[in-house]
């Protein structure tokens, strides 16, 4: 059972445009949600995070937007560049439970043309 | 180095053979994890080190994987006997505690397995 979903699979965008990748989530339990960033050949990098108590979280150009009720959250990317092309995997936590790991979803490759 | 630092970066290796896996995480981080990625199935878990804990082996696939960490530092993720399907980027991450305050994991570049 897939614990969080994420959509779309890939995405394509023109410079300047505004990315918009989401994820959706079964268990209510969940209270961090971060989004991590993958370049080719490297490790994923922590982008951003919110945690349950906002519904809002940005920084720069990146957005984490959170509706609790619909236990969705999804990431947008203001001005897309080039350089911000690389798969996006949304993650999941119970950080007061007893299970530690990140729960990621299956990624999202964006590719934003010049 | 600072960062987490897997080796080998790339593994070779015949159908059947044991291949290991070794993980250096930074300095001071008390969790250590294990993720594998396969194409278009994003980042699974496997195996999660926490202190002096007892290690959360719940998202290892079959008794054929097996990882420790020595010291609480050096981490070696053993796979025996291995099969195709096995062939995958495995990941290795670190925190300086369960989630982190932050929530941060610190990934090293990981390892490409391919087995024959």
């Amino acid at each position: 059972q897939q614990q969080v979903k994420q959509s779309p699979q890939s995405l394509i965008v023109q410079k300047g445009g505004i990315s918009i990748i989401n994820c959706a989530y079964e268990n209510t339990a969940f209270d961090y949600f971060p989004w991590y960033q993958q370049f080719p050949g490297k490790g994923p990098a922590l982008l951003i995070a919110i945690r349950p108590d906002v519904s809002e979280k940005k920084e720069g150009r990146f957005t984490i937007s959170f509706n609790k009720s619909a236990k969705q959250f999804s990431l947008h990317i203001m001005d897309s560049q080039p350089g911000d092309s690389a798969t996006y995997f949304c993650a999941v936590l119970n950080y007061g439970g007893s299970q530690g790991n990140l729960i990621f979803g299956k990624g999202t490759k964006l590719s934003v043309k010049p | 180095g600072a960062g987490v630092s897997q080796s080998p970066s790339n593994k070779v290796t015949e159908k059947g053979k044991d291949v290991e896996l070794r993980c250096d995480p930074i300095s001071g981080h008390t969790a250590l994890y294990w993720y594998r990625q396969s194409l278009g199935q994003g980042l699974e878990f496997l195996i999660y080190f926490q202190g002096n804990s007892a290690p959360d082996k719940s998202g290892l696939p079959s008794d054929r994987f097996s990882a420790e960490r020595t010291g609480g530092s050096v981490s070696t993720l053993t796979i025996q006997r291995t099969q195709q399907e096995d062939s995958a980027v495995y990941l290795c991450a670190s925190s300086a505690r369960t989630g982190g305050l932050s929530g941060e994991l610190f990934f090293g570049e990981g390892s490409r397995l391919t087995v024959l």
